[in-house]
């Protein structure tokens, strides 16, 4: 799967707890991105990376929060989960202006 | 980024070519045409790009027209395996980078 290692696979955690996701990837590619999938969604941008420390917002950023302190990893962040951010996580890794490659994602149950 | 629309769904037979159409009349000079397929609940495969001219690989064919507002993703013998929801995404070089999926077509390869 193109080095790239999301973890966990599967979480179930309460409301109000912080959660943390983890991207990995061992291609050394500039760009990262964590996206949601919801049924009747499709698959929403929240927020990507496009080098180390260098992060911005996607479509549906509010409530999360991204790191990237170096270039294999790309942390999301759930300061106080709730019951909406129920759903399968994506992580894609690509390099400028070539395919972007994708995790097997995560899900996450917060009840 | 341009809007793409495809429909919602489409049936083939196995073994016949499955050719799933894409419009993308805002497109610009510098998009890309990408398409990416989701099998189940696995992450986003991509498949085939371009910018103006047909792209072929060991997947499948990519045809754009002339004008650029559309393309035709062609499956050359589609089996049991390709079923799957089919996204066409029209991604910029512009910082970022992101793909911006829309609802795609889930093609049902029928025995």
């Amino acid at each position: 799967d193109a080095g790239i290692t999301q973890s966990p696979r599967h979480k179930v955690t309460e409301t109000g707890t912080p959660v943390t996701l983890r991207c990995h990837q061992t291609e050394n590619h500039r760009y990262m991105y964590w996206y949601r999938q919801d049924p009747g969604h499709g698959l929403r941008l929240i927020h990507y990376s496009y080098g180390v420390k260098d992060t911005d917002k996607g479509e549906v950023s509010d409530g999360y929060s991204v790191s990237r302190s170096k270039t294999e990893d790309f942390l999301l962040t759930l300061e106080s989960a709730t019951s909406s951010q129920t759903s399968v996580y994506f992580c894609a890794i690509s390099k400028q202006n070539t395919e972007a490659f994708f995790g097997q994602g995560t899900r996450l149950t917060v009840v | 980024d341009a809007k793409t629309t495809q429909p919602t769904s489409m049936d083939c037979a196995e073994g016949r070519a499955a050719n799933l159409p894409c419009n993308h009349s805002t497109i610009s000079g510098n998009e890309y045409v990408y398409w990416y397929r989701q099998i189940h609940s696995q992450g986003p495969q991509y498949i085939i790009h371009g910018l103006k001219n047909n792209e072929t690989n060991e997947m499948a064919s990519l045809i754009i027209t002339e004008d650029r507002k559309s393309s035709t993703l062609i499956l050359p013998h589609a089996t049991l395996r390709d079923t799957a929801v089919y996204y066409c995404i029209v991604r910029s070089n512009n910082a970022g980078n992101m793909l911006t999926f829309g609802g795609g077509t889930r093609l049902m390869v029928k025995p």
